[in-house]
């Protein structure tokens, strides 16, 4: 089983519509999580912490599950420059700077 | 500006023929990290760095090494590249808190080894 699993996709919605994407990891001690976008062929960017309380910004929302070790990512109206690959990220509780990256959830959104 | 630098951007070289693809930054961060990155697995971390000095293997290390002589810079050594190497190379670093930083990323260097 991989350590940080998401689903690839791709999504493909039309412009305002809500996307959702879930991302299970398999340390339940792991202590921070992350959702980063990555454009193609570019470097990946930051989107959002995920907090246990759940967080947002603007039309993004990410909610962390410790129970059932998921964590997600909501985009409500989704706009043509959403399309990109998502990445869940998570830094398991060992200690230094291990980082563990899903593959990817691969979007796109259309006209 | 703050930023990650890695050179060169691409490169295509010969198995066996040693290189080394260097990484910089500016902004004091004490953490440092190598990745891989290749279709349908992601971004695989090679190395990782917590300080000078201070390094320890990631999830894919063999066939790489890594230095960490100076805070800013942390070059990935490919010693007899293989065809297997050919990927797409990131490096990033990020503050050493414990909380949930940011971890900030070169362009990309893009090997091709034949």
């Amino acid at each position: 089983r991989k350590e940080v699993e998401q689903d690839p996709g791709p999504f493909n919605v039309p412009e305002g519509a809500t996307v959702a994407f879930n991302c299970t990891y398999s340390n339940s001690a792991s202590q921070s999580f992350f959702w980063y976008r990555q454009d193609c062929r570019k470097e990946p960017k930051l989107l959002m912490s995920v907090y246990s309380s759940g967080n947002e910004d603007g039309r993004f929302t990410a909610q962390l599950n410790r129970a059932s070790q998921y964590i997600s990512l909501l985009i409500r109206d989704s706009k043509l420059s959403d399309s990109a690959t998502y990445l869940c990220v998570v830094n398991p509780n060992t200690g230094g700077f291990k980082t563990i990256f899903g593959a990817g959830t691969r979007l796109f959104v259309k006209a | 500006e703050a930023q990650v630098t890695q050179n060169p951007r691409y490169l295509i070289t010969v198995t066996g023929k040693k290189l080394t693809v260097t990484c910089s930054q500016n902004m004091n961060h004490e953490y440092m990290s190598w990745y891989r990155q290749d279709p349908g697995l992601g971004l695989r971390q090679i190395y990782y760095s917590m300080n000078v000095e201070v390094t320890d293997k990631g999830d894919v290390p063999e066939g790489y090494k890594v230095s960490r002589k100076e805070k800013r810079n942390f070059p990935l050594i490919l010693e007899s590249p293989s065809p297997n190497q050919t990927s797409l190379y990131f490096c990033a670093s990020r503050y050493k808190g414990q909380g949930a930083y940011e971890q900030y990323f070169g362009p990309g260097t893009r090997l091709t080894v034949t």
